[in-house]
Formats: C-alpha cells, sequence, structure tokens
C-alpha cells in the first residue's frame, strides 16, 4: 500500500528566508507527483504538477523535484513572504485499472512571520 | 469557467439523517473524485467515476453512496448520518485521469451531530 509522508508537520520561519518542504512516498511506481496549496477553510490549489518522466518543475518563486528512485520529492520556497502562510500537501498520483487515483500526505503547515 | 462547484458550503446533520452533497463541474471531464478531509490529516478517497454510469470505491466508502448520471454531475449520497462522518468533502476532477493533475472544488464543511 502506497504511504506518502510529509515532514515537517509544521514549519514557523521569518519571511525573506528560503526553505524546504519534504515530501516520501514508500512505492516508487507512481504515475506523477502533485504539489497543493491549502489556506485554511479553503480547498486545494494546484501548485506544480510533476510526470513521472520529470525531475522537476518551477513556477515562480517554487520548485519541486521529484527522485523516483528513492521515493522522494521536495518543494522549495524562495524568498518566503507572509502570503505563503498555508498548509502545503503533496500527493501521489497511482494508476489502477483505468483510473489514477491520488494518495495525499499529511501536509506541512508553514507560517512565514513579518 | 467554474471549475468544480460543491454545494453546500456548510452543513450540519443530525445523526440518522441523510443528505446529498453536489458537486458540478463545467470542464467535461472524464474522471471525478470524491475525498474527505479529517482534522490535521490529508485526503482519503470515498468513492470515483471514470465516466456517466461507472463508479467504484475507494479507500472508505462504508457509509457513502454515489451516481454518475451525466458527465457535470457526481452527487455524494450520506445514509444513516454517523458522528464519525463529520469532515470536510472534497470533489475532484480530471480531463485525463490525472496525467494533467486535478482541479478540486471548495469543499463542503459537515457536522453530524
Amino acid at each position: 500500500k502506497q504511504e506518502v509522508t510529509q515532514i515537517p508537520a509544521a514549519l514557523s520561519v521569518p519571511e525573506g528566508e528560503n526553505l524546504v518542504l519534504n515530501c516520501s512516498f514508500t512505492d516508487s511506481a507512481i504515475y506523477n507527483l502533485q504539489w497543493f496549496r491549502q489556506d485554511p477553510g479553503k480547498g486545494l490549489t494546484s501548485l506544480l504538477l510533476i510526470q513521472s518522466s520529470q525531475r522537476e518543475q518551477t513556477s515562480g518563486r517554487l520548485n519541486a523535484s521529484l527522485d523516483k528512485s528513492s521515493g522522494r520529492s521536495t518543494l522549495y520556497i524562495a524568498a518566503s513572504q507572509p502570503g505563503d502562510s498555508a498548509t502545503y500537501l503533496c500527493a501521489v498520483i497511482l494508476e489502477n485499472q483505468g483510473a489514477q487515483k491520488l494518495v495525499f500526505g499529511q501536509g506541512t503547515r508553514l507560517t512565514i512571520n513579518p | 469557467n467554474a471549475g468544480v462547484t460543491q454545494t453546500p458550503k456548510f452543513h450540519i446533520l443530525k445523526i440518522g439523517q441523510s443528505m446529498t452533497l453536489q458537486c458540478t463541474q463545467d470542464m467535461n471531464h472524464n474522471y471525478m473524485y470524491w475525498y474527505r478531509q479529517d482534522p490535521g490529516m490529508g485526503l482519503k478517497l470515498i468513492y470515483y467515476s471514470v465516466g456517466a454510469g461507472i463508479t467504484d470505491k475507494g479507500e472508505v466508502p462504508n457509509g457513502y453512496n454515489v451516481s454518475r448520471s451525466t458527465t457535470e454531475d457526481f452527487p455524494l449520497r450520506l445514509e444513516l448520518a454517523a458522528p464519525s462522518q463529520t469532515s470536510v468533502y472534497f470533489c475532484a476532477s480530471s480531463q485525463t485521469g490525472g496525467w494533467n493533475g486535478y482541479t478540486f472544488g471548495s469543499g463542503t464543511r459537515l457536522t453530524v451531530v
């Protein structure tokens, strides 16, 4: 059974710092991996999608990497801002009988202090 | 383009009552999913559908039912609500079953008392 773990569970850093969020998964046979952002009481916003054949994706100050062989992904946030405060969820996509399904980690709750 | 729309946003249900959570998408996606999120936890898959008329169970289907009569709609039915079903429910859709990622609705916060 695929399990996804995110470390740390919570992180608090001062504004302007660069930071890394970690995601690990137990089965490397994934279809792709997606990082989401969730604001309190809100839905999920897709940040980056890394397909299984790719090693990284970038969007603005965000960079996500994927190492399937070691079962790891990282989300790098450069020059953090208070507006980056949210919960970040990592999800791997498994192929199952023609319907890919997401398996989520528990998330990292990020607080950026002004 | 509205994306994935869920109604209601909030609801309080009494134990033993039933209700339907609505989910509609206007992107002509074949794949649709229902997840639940408990406090401090990741999302768990309840049911999914690969197209109109086709549904299947996910990880935590007990106490729920779904139907998919059209491409656009994927309602989730709670029968005989229990306190353990207090959660936030998210509907999601995908065009290619995940290759291009997923789009999520804003969620329904359900409390069973």
